[in-house]
């Protein structure tokens, strides 16, 4: 079974500074999906980014971008120029290619506050 | 486009009651899922389904039942409702495979 490890519970940051979420997960799939969402005090789960395992090129979304390493099982998230709209908790997500009823496999998640 | 919609948003229910939390979407998606949200764990998968007539079981599957008689609605039925139920519920649904699921609001369920 595959799993997803965030290992900070959480992390603070500066606004206008960079910081960089990690996750590691483990699987034997070479073709697989890998996610990141947000989820503000809202508790609205929002996409932030999605890479697909086969892309060597890294996702990119404005100010937010990721470090795909797929021989370390690697998939961090960087943010940009942290905004107060940023402070929320990040999930990292992991899907199988072809996994039937698109399953998704959640990390523990890491909470982020962006401090003015 | 409403999106996906999740009724009630919070509900307390006493132990070994049962109810139906509601989910339903308009984007016309075959997948939806049941996901359920605890401290310290993530989502955790409880159901899903590819179309209507199609269901199976997730992670964390006891004590819940589902089934998908339309394209649009997915309800999560607790049978007898246990403390160790107290969550908060996610439905979500999507388009294809690998595609980004969309997140309905939640539910909050206390079980007492």
């Amino acid at each position: 079974a595959q799993t997803v490890t965030q290992s900070q519970p959480e992390m603070s940051v500066q606004e206008a500074e960079t910081v960089t979420l990690s996750c590691t997960y483990d699987t034997s799939e070479n073709n697989y999906y890998l996610f990141w969402y947000k989820q503000p005090p809202s508790r609205q789960m929002i996409l932030v980014i999605r890479q697909e395992a086969y892309k060597q090129q890294n996702a990119t979304e404005n100010r937010f971008s990721v470090n795909f390493q797929k021989a370390a099982k690697s998939f961090s998230l960087k943010i940009s120029d942290s905004q107060l709209g940023d402070t929320a908790m990040y999930f990292c997500a992991f899907m199988k290619h072809g996994e039937y009823g698109n399953k998704l496999v959640f990390g523990a998640g890491t909470i982020l506050r962006v401090k003015s | 486009n409403a999106g996906v919609t999740q009724t009630p948003k919070f509900q307390v229910l006493k132990t070994g009651q049962s109810m139906t939390l509601q989910c339903a979407q308009d984007m016309n998606h075959e997948y939806m899922s049941w996901y359920r949200q605890d401290p310290g764990m993530g989502l955790r998968l409880i159901h899903y389904s590819v179309g209507a007539g199609i269901t199976d079981q997730g992670e964390v599957p006891n004590g819940y039942n589902v089934s998908r008689s339309t394209t649009e609605d997915f309800p999560l039925r607790l049978l007898s409702a246990a403390p160790s139920q107290t969550s908060v519920y996610f439905c979500a649904s999507s388009y294809d495979e690998g595609n980004e699921q969309y997140f309905g609001p939640g539910t909050r369920l206390t079980v007492t």
